[in-house]
């Protein structure tokens, strides 16, 4: 049984441009959030997304969006990229029915360094 | 806003040492609770949770955490640490009917054998 997978694993990007990571859940999980997490800090919840809509937002400015795909895959998008967004995004899932209150599963990964 | 307060950045400990690390949150209503530990090269796993009941919460490995209302406290305990539950632990809370979950900042726990 796969667990969360995240591609890509490292990622650089220059200021102003715009990155997509992407992630895959737990077989049988139907909701994905995405967390930001700064070195040496927790994670910040940045969104949830279930049946393909976003359910909840954390306090995240619009540069951060998502997409939720049929097969419960989903993409996070950052636009026009600033330094203060490197850091390693993880992707959780869970099975959707008590959103938040849902143990999540964290996938490894993908840390974005921004020069 | 809701905040998590991990008091401790990094504790040392050696093997069959008590454990407790410390956990406030600042939110007034309902919340629930939880523990994720992310041990060296793995993902972030849950260790335990609260949403009702029993205020003391036992997870996997050993571990328990009791949730205390009037302190706004769910502290980490196990009583006798192995090297193995060398990790970085973190304490998160979600709040009832609340679109956010918020993680404290971690601690890291070396257990010396």
């Amino acid at each position: 049984d796969a667990g969360v997978t995240q591609s890509p694993t490292h990622l650089i990007k220059t200021r102003g441009q715009q990155v997509t990571l992407r992630c895959s859940p737990k077989s049988g999980h139907d909701t994905v959030s995405w967390y930001q997490q700064a070195l040496g800090q927790g994670p910040q919840f940045i969104f949830q997304y279930y049946e393909e809509e976003e359910r909840q937002r954390g306090n995240f400015p619009d540069r951060f969006s998502g997409h939720q795909f049929p097969n419960y895959s989903s993409e996070l998008n950052v636009n026009a990229l600033l330094l203060g967004d490197s850091a390693l995004y993880l992707c959780a899932s869970s099975p959707g029915l008590a959103g938040l209150q849902e143990t999540q599963y964290f996938g490894p990964g993908t840390r974005l360094l921004v020069l | 806003a809701q905040s998590v307060s991990q008091h401790n950045h990094h504790v040392i400990l050696s093997e069959a040492a008590s454990l407790e690390l410390g956990c406030n949150y600042s939110y007034g209503g309902t919340v629930n609770l939880f523990w994720y530990v992310q041990y060296p090269g793995q993902h972030l796993q849950l260790l335990l949770k609260y949403f009702s009941g029993d205020p003391l919460v036992k997870g996997i490995k050993g571990f328990e955490a009791e949730f205390i209302k009037s302190k706004f406290s769910f502290n980490l305990r196990k009583p006798s640490v192995q090297w193995s539950d060398t990790a970085e632990y973190f304490c998160a809370v979600n709040a009832y009917n609340n679109n956010d979950m918020r993680f404290g900042a971690g601690t890291r726990l070396t257990v010396k054998p």
